[in-house]
C-alpha cells in the first residue's frame, strides 16, 4: 500500500445518524480523493482535495461532506446516514492529481452498512 | 450520463490464453486512461496507463492499446494466469482537470 490507512473498515450504522469515515497518508501527497464503490456502478468520486482547506465536489457529492485540516488526514462526513449510502468507500491519493505520471493510489476500503 | 464505459461485465478464459478487456470513452478531451486492478476485500491497484499521444504501451505481460478515433482502449493479457482474476476497472482523465472518470469495471476469471 501507498502509505494510506483508512479507518475504520467496518461499520454498520442507524438512518439518520452521522457518520465520518477518515482516511489518512504518510506519503505526503497533495491531492486526495474519496470514491465509493457500488455493484453496477463502478467506482463515483464523491469528493476530492487538492491541498489543505481546499476541497471540491465530485459527481455523487450529495448527502456529503468532507474536510482536510492537515496533509495527511482527509475526512468524509455522511451528514445524516441514508440506505442509499451502504456501500464501499475508497480514499486515493495522488501526488499531481492531472492521472500521468501520477496515478491514483487507494487504500483498503471501509464498508459502510446503514440499516 | 457514463463517458467511461465497459460494457463486458465479466469474461472467462482458459490458463495460458489472451485475455482482451474492453473501455469506449464519449469525452473528446481525455488525453490520458488507466487501467486498475481489483481483488476483493482491497483497493485497486494501478496496471498500466497510456497517454494519448501513443497507440500502444507495453509493461510485461500487460499491453494497453488505443484507437483515439474510435474512442476504444484495450487491455490485453498475454498469456493469462489465475492470479490475474480479479476485476478491471478502465479509467480516463483529461489534463484540464485533476480527476479520474471510472467505468464499471470488468471481471476476469482465469481458469486452470
Amino acid at each position: 500500500d501507498a502509505g494510506i490507512t483508512q479507518s475504520p473498515r467496518h461499520k454498520v450504522t442507524e438512518t439518520g445518524t452521522p457518520v465520518t469515515l477518515r482516511c489518512h497518508q504518510t506519503e505526503n501527497h497533495r491531492y486526495m480523493y474519496w470514491y465509493r464503490q457500488d455493484p453496477g456502478h463502478g467506482l463515483r468520486l464523491i469528493h476530492y482535495s487538492y491541498g489543505v482547506k481546499d476541497t471540491d465536489k465530485g459527481e455523487v457529492s450529495d448527502g456529503y461532506s468532507v474536510s482536510r485540516s492537515k496533509t495527511e488526514d482527509f475526512l468524509l462526513t455522511l451528514e445524516s446516514a441514508t440506505s442509499s449510502q451502504t456501500s464501499v468507500y475508497f480514499c486515493a491519493i495522488s501526488d499531481h492529481g492531472r492521472g500521468y505520471n501520477s496515478p491514483l493510489h487507494f487504500g483498503n476500503g471501509t464498508r459502510l452498512t446503514v440499516t | 450520463d457514463q463517458q467511461v464505459k465497459q460494457n463486458s461485465p465479466s469474461l472467462s478464459v482458459q490458463e495460458g490464453r489472451i485475455s482482451i478487456l474492453n473501455c469506449d470513452y464519449t469525452n473528446s478531451m481525455f488525453d490520458y486512461f488507466l487501467w486498475y486492478k481489483k481483488y476483493p476485500a482491497e483497493g485497486p491497484t494501478f496496471l498500466i496507463s497510456i497517454s494519448s499521444i501513443k497507440d500502444k504501451n507495453e509493461d510485461g505481460r500487460f499491453t494497453v492499446f488505443l484507437n483515439k478515433s474510435a474512442k476504444h482502449l484495450s487491455l490485453h493479457i498475454v498469456p493469462s494466469q489465475p492470479g490475474d482474476s480479479a476485476v478491471y476497472f478502465c479509467a480516463a482523465s483529461d489534463s484540464g482537470y485533476s480527476t479520474l472518470t471510472f467505468g464499471k469495471g470488468t471481471m476476469l476469471l482465469v481458469s486452470p
